[in-house]
């Protein structure tokens, strides 16, 4: 199975700052690599699909970048909102996988 | 839109077997996948399997090979996952969600509590 890695494991920011999460593939997923938000007792919810391509609905201040082993999730300016885990997901293999996460949490 | 409704918290033996439903609502699955994943308390998104309801066809998790059974009713929109040999560790969310193009799981049920315990 291909093994996703996430940085950091959690981080601090303040509303207003700019966010960089970093996912990994063991493997090259090519594009395939999606991103997910989740907060406390929810499901999840995509943002980013194909590596860089928003969902619908999603705010523009989401976006992602990378192709192959490397992806990057940055959020441009932090709103009170986003304040919760975010989840890559490689769906190049049938067998799909999931990072560990990365809370990001007020500072 | 179509959403799909899990069914409700279930509480189980050590050894014993879980059915957990996830019903199309408002529309059906359609030619769409429906996968299973999981939520232990406190850690990440674990995918267990999918199946593609308008032809059976199945996909596990190596992990959960043998031990977990996804089923589908087109008939009633309704897709099935049973976890079988149950142990405390299998305590978790369990989530249904709608796999898109381009691979995208798009739509999430709201979750089923499983607890297993003694």
């Amino acid at each position: 199975d291909i093994q996703m890695t996430q940085s950091p494991f959690s981080l601090s920011a303040s509303v207003g700052d700019r966010v960089t999460i970093t996912c990994r593939a063991s493997q090259s997923v090519t594009n395939y690599l999606n991103w997910y938000q989740q907060k406390p007792g929810k499901a999840p919810t995509l943002l980013i699909y194909a590596a860089s391509s928003l969902h619908s609905g999603v705010p523009s201040r989401f976006s992602g970048s990378g192709s192959g082993t490397d992806f990057t999730l940055t959020i441009s300016s932090l709103q009170p909102e986003d304040f919760a885990t975010y989840y890559c997901q490689q769906s190049y293999s049938s067998r799909f996988t999931f990072g560990p996460g990365t809370k990001v949490e007020i500072k | 839109q179509v959403q799909l409704v899990q069914s409700g918290a279930e509480v189980k033996k050590p050894g014993s077997s879980v059915r957990v439903s996830c019903k199309a609502s408002g529309g059906t699955f359609s030619s769409y996948a429906v996968s299973w994943v999981r939520q232990a308390p406190g850690q990440g998104l674990e995918w267990m399997g999918g199946i593609i309801p308008i032809f059976g066809t199945t996909n596990y998790a190596q992990m959960f090979q043998g031990r977990v059974t996804i089923t589908a009713d087109e008939s009633t929109s309704t897709v099935y996952m049973e976890l079988s040999s149950l142990r405390s560790e299998d305590t978790a969310v369990y989530y249904c969600a709608r796999l898109n193009e381009p691979y995208v799981f798009d739509i999430w049920g709201q979750g089923t509590l499983v607890t297993v315990s003694s």
